[in-house]
């Protein structure tokens, strides 16, 4: 099967620090990938869809200049958050997309905890 | 608040039939989706659904759709405990994006 994989899993940091967080499709090349932002017990919200070589594509309401998305390659979308504050903090889930199937059916990775202190 | 609306709980005696129910809105969703996600873990797509039909069974799960009523539901057989997490209904929207349900929170008690 499809394996989508995040890193760093989980990541504590200071109010005003820049965190990255990486997306990776381990088996397949993924054309398009999602940022999702999920509060606890709420449901995935999408924060933007980024297509590989292009401009993230940002649903409304989502800062493009303090979440900074880049889609350099097929294997590879990153999510970084900059001057972060303790409201960032959330469980972000990326998706891949591309590999056909059911509506182009999204893999999604294990989600990264972000904690802002 | 979320268009694809969900029960938030469902407690659930072990053995027994678990069925979550899911409004959605798109009636020209394509395809509609189950994802389960257990705790501090991603989402693992349980089963979809693609619009034509009325009802999928997969193993210990069973899909059933009416799309006049834009009605879908999930009903699992012979509930274990490996079954207790959140499950999120999505519908599939223009360009590929998912919309998703509140999730609804599956207890299975001995």
């Amino acid at each position: 099967g499809a394996v989508v994989s995040q890193h760093p899993s989980w990541v504590i940091c200071k109010s005003g620090t820049s965190v990255k967080i990486e997306c990776r499709s381990l088996d397949f090349q993924a054309t398009t990938m999602f940022w999702y932002r999920q509060f606890p017990k709420q449901s995935l919200m999408l924060m933007a869809t980024s297509n590989e070589g292009s401009k993230a594509t940002y649903e409304q309401g989502v800062e493009k200049d303090k979440f900074l998305i880049n889609h350099a390659s097929l294997t590879l979308s990153t999510l970084t958050v900059t001057s972060a504050h303790p409201e960032d903090s959330s469980f972000y889930i990326c998706s891949a997309g591309g590999r056909g199937g059911p509506g182009d059916e999204q893999f999604f990775g294990p989600g990264t905890r972000l904690t802002v202190l | 608040g979320e268009d694809v609306e969900q029960s938030l709980f469902l407690s659930v005696r072990e053995g027994d039939s678990s069925v979550i129910n899911c409004t959605y809105t798109d009636s020209s969703s394509t395809y509609l989706y189950w994802y389960k996600q257990e705790p501090g873990a991603g989402l693992q797509l349980l089963t979809y659904i693609f619009s034509n039909m009325d009802m999928k069974q997969d193993q210990r799960l069973t899909v059933l759709l009416n799309k006049k009523d834009k009605h879908l539901s999930l009903r699992i057989a012979d509930t274990q405990t490996g079954d207790s997490a959140i499950y999120f209904c999505a519908e599939i929207l223009g360009d590929y994006k998912l919309s998703f349900g509140a999730g609804t929170t599956v207890t299975v008690r001995a």
